[in-house]
């Protein structure tokens, strides 16, 4: 089984900007989950999707959105960026979203540069 | 809410027993799970404690207290290898989150 892939996996943006980012879970999974990720604050949750709906979401402002296709892919999208947007971002991918098993498959991320 | 807090840094001696904690205040969780992550790479899944109790799965075991709000990862054998960021994570009941700690860098000299 293909595991969780990542589009792009570096990208460098100006502020003021907008990005996509992108997530293919794993074949038969359908929660995907993004998490925000800085040096010493851990992984902060955004927001998870389970068979194209908005499940659950994170506490951070509205120029953070997502959304998720009829195949289980999802995208996320960043707008009016910040210095503080630059972080690295993952997507995690379950079956039902790890209430049963506690275990969520990470992609490798997608690493944003905002100067 | 929940607030997960474990130690930032651990350092221990390569073939020795190292135990990272993590102490959480919620109003209602599934369970406790465990990831590793090296540098420059994707968190994996360690372990998942749903009851109270010690789960073992080969030099990594991980423990639940519900009673007493903590939980722990523990480390034999440390290898080089085992060099990495540790996170522990509950699941909130209810809206069914996953939240995650801020992470235990693990140190391991030789």
């Amino acid at each position: 089984k293909a595991g969780v892939t990542q589009t792009p996996r570096y990208l460098i943006k100006t502020r003021g900007q907008q990005v996509t980012l992108s997530c293919s879970p794993i074949s038969g999974h359908r929660s995907v989950s993004w998490y925000q990720q800085t040096p010493g604050q851990g992984l902060q949750f955004l927001f998870e999707y389970f068979s194209e709906t908005q499940r659950n979401k994170g506490n951070f402002p509205g120029r953070f959105s997502g959304r998720q296709f009829s195949n289980s892919r999802s995208e996320m999208n960043v707008s009016t960026l910040e210095l503080g947007d630059s972080a690295l971002y993952l997507c995690a991918s379950s079956e039902t979203g790890g209430v049963n098993t506690g275990e969520l498959f990470f992609g490798e991320g997608s690493r944003l540069t905002v100067l | 809410g929940q607030s997960l807090e474990q130690p930032s840094e651990v350092t221990a001696v390569e073939g020795a027993i190292v135990q990272i904690n993590c102490t959480y205040q919620t109003s209602g969780f599934y369970g406790l799970s465990w990831y590793q992550q090296h540098d420059g790479g994707a968190p994996t899944f360690l372990s998942y404690n749903a009851l109270d109790g010690l789960e073992e799965t080969g030099r990594f075991s991980s423990f639940l207290s519900r009673s007493d709000s903590y939980g722990y990862l523990l480390l034999q054998e440390l290898q080089m290898k085992d060099s990495a960021s540790y996170f522990c994570a509950v699941i909130e009941v209810g809206d069914d989150k996953i939240i995650f700690g801020k992470g235990t860098r693990l140190h391991i000299l030789p």
